[in-house]
């Protein structure tokens, strides 16, 4: 399967820890997106790349928040000083060309303790 | 974009048509409408959209209105497995840089299909 893939699928960690997550997109998808989800709502927009430049980056997104796509392909989400109010399921999404269908990967789903 | 409105939940017998409305009444001539659902647990699946003209693919069929303002995502013979949250998004369709490409998810329908 070529879709998008995410790991780890879940992580549980202590408050005060770092995390990292990581995104592969469908091959030769230029642009990537990571949401957030809460429970009992719809996924949030956190930011957005086009190959390696981030161009945008939601009020969501404290500066605890890091992600990269170094070269273009892989993305990875880094949350730094985790907090309880973190917890949620880290969605990925990747699309290119005209139509900008985004598909989305499997998600990681955070748990701090 | 444009904001959508959907009921919280529908029921549908398995084998039998499952129509999922969605009013869009301040969409733009310019925005399309996509429907994504969301299986418990698992990423947001992408099952289609349009701009005016009713689409069909092998997943689901979408009317949208003349007006354009109120669409119905239509599986033809819904099945156990199609238990899940619909999202309905109105959305500039064509990738022109801006703020037009997120997706702006509301809490969808969630469908539960019985046997």
């Amino acid at each position: 399967d070529t879709g998008v893939s995410q790991n780890p699928r879940h992580k549980i960690t202590k408050r005060g820890q770092n995390v990292t997550f990581r995104c592969d997109p469908i091959s030769e998808h230029n642009r990537l997106y990571w949401y957030r989800q809460t429970l009992g709502q719809g996924p949030e927009f956190l930011t957005y790349f086009q190959n390696e430049a981030q161009l945008e980056k939601s009020r969501l997104l404290s500066d605890r928040f890091s992600a990269e796509r170094p070269k273009g392909s892989f993305s990875t989400l880094e949350i730094q000083r985790t907090e309880q109010g973190d917890s949620a399921m880290y969605l990925c999404a990747s699309s290119t060309g005209q139509q900008e269908t985004q598909y989305f990967g499997p998600g990681t789903r955070l748990l701090v303790l | 974009d444009a904001k959508t409105t959907q009921p919280p939940s529908m029921d549908c017998a398995e084998g039998r048509a499952a129509n999922l409305p969605c009013n869009h009444s301040t969409i733009s001539g310019n925005e399309y409408v996509y429907w994504y659902r969301q299986i418990h647990s698992q990423g947001p699946q992408y099952i289609i959209h349009g701009l005016k003209n009713n689409e069909t693919n092998e997943m689901a069929s979408l009317i949208i209105t003349e007006d354009r303002k109120s669409s119905t995502l239509i599986l033809p013979h819904a099945t156990l497995r199609d238990t899940a949250v619909y999202y309905c998004i109105v959305r500039v369709g064509m990738y022109s840089g801006g703020s037009n490409y997120k997706l702006t998810f509301g809490k969808g329908t969630l469908l539960t299909v019985n046997p």
